[in-house]
């Protein structure tokens, strides 16, 4: 099966970087995932990384080391608007469900 | 507008009382799957479907059935309601199961069996 673990919350200040770290165990690897949610809405795609490196996309980067299995979500210029939670997730192999980690709750203060 | 719709967005009901949850997306997505989000837990998939017709067991299938007939539908049903599956339910569909394919969901529906 697989696993997936992340911080349940982190803050951080108007303006500011915030890391969001995500390390996993599967039998296989097809992939990680990101996705955003905020209160009372549904989740919604980030980002998608296959292969090592970092990943960007405007104020939101995401990195993958597929060698540790370990990724994580950067926030660059943190805005009121990001607080939310953040879930990463991952597929052992194609065809195959995708499994979500339990979401790390960002909150962002002035 | 593309979307994934579920239908009721909010349902109080009694326990052992059949109810369906319906979903509809419109984007001619082959996957589709369900998952109930509880605080805590994040989100845990009960059921998904490859294409139609083929239906698989997702991470706590139980009390839980769903069909699809058609490309666009995947209702999920509760046979007899019972208070441990008050939760939150999201659909969703992507083009397929390839890890690349982000996923649609829905607006979400707040179930809460009595």
């Amino acid at each position: 099966g697989q696993s997936l673990e992340q911080p349940s919350e982190v803050t951080a200040v108007e303006g500011a970087i915030v890391q969001i770290n995500c390390t996993y165990q599967t039998s296989g690897f097809y992939g990680l995932s990101w996705y955003q949610q905020h209160d009372g809405g549904a989740p919604t795609f980030l980002s998608y990384n296959a292969l090592d490196g970092l990943e960007e996309t405007g104020r939101f980067s995401s990195f993958l080391s597929r060698s540790d299995s370990y990724g994580y979500l950067l926030l660059q210029e943190l805005q009121m608007k990001d607080s939310a939670s953040y879930f990463c997730a991952v597929r052992d192999r194609g065809n195959t469900p995708l499994v979500f980690g339990k979401g790390t709750r960002l909150s962002v203060i002035a | 507008e593309a979307q994934v719709t579920q239908n009721p967005r909010y349902l109080i009901t009694v326990t052992g009382k059949k109810l369906t949850v319906t979903c509809s997306q419109n984007m001619n997505h082959e996957y589709m799957s369900w998952y109930r989000q509880d605080p805590g837990l994040g989100l845990r998939q009960i059921y998904y479907s490859m294409n139609v017709e083929v239906t698989d067991k997702g991470d706590v299938p139980e009390g839980y059935k769903v069909s699809r007939k058609e490309k666009r539908n995947f209702p999920l049903i509760l046979e007899s309601p019972s208070p441990n599956q008050t939760s939150l339910y999201f659909c969703a569909s992507s083009y397929s199961s390839g890890g690349n394919q982000p996923q649609h969901f829905g607006d979400g529906t707040r179930l809460s069996i009595l």
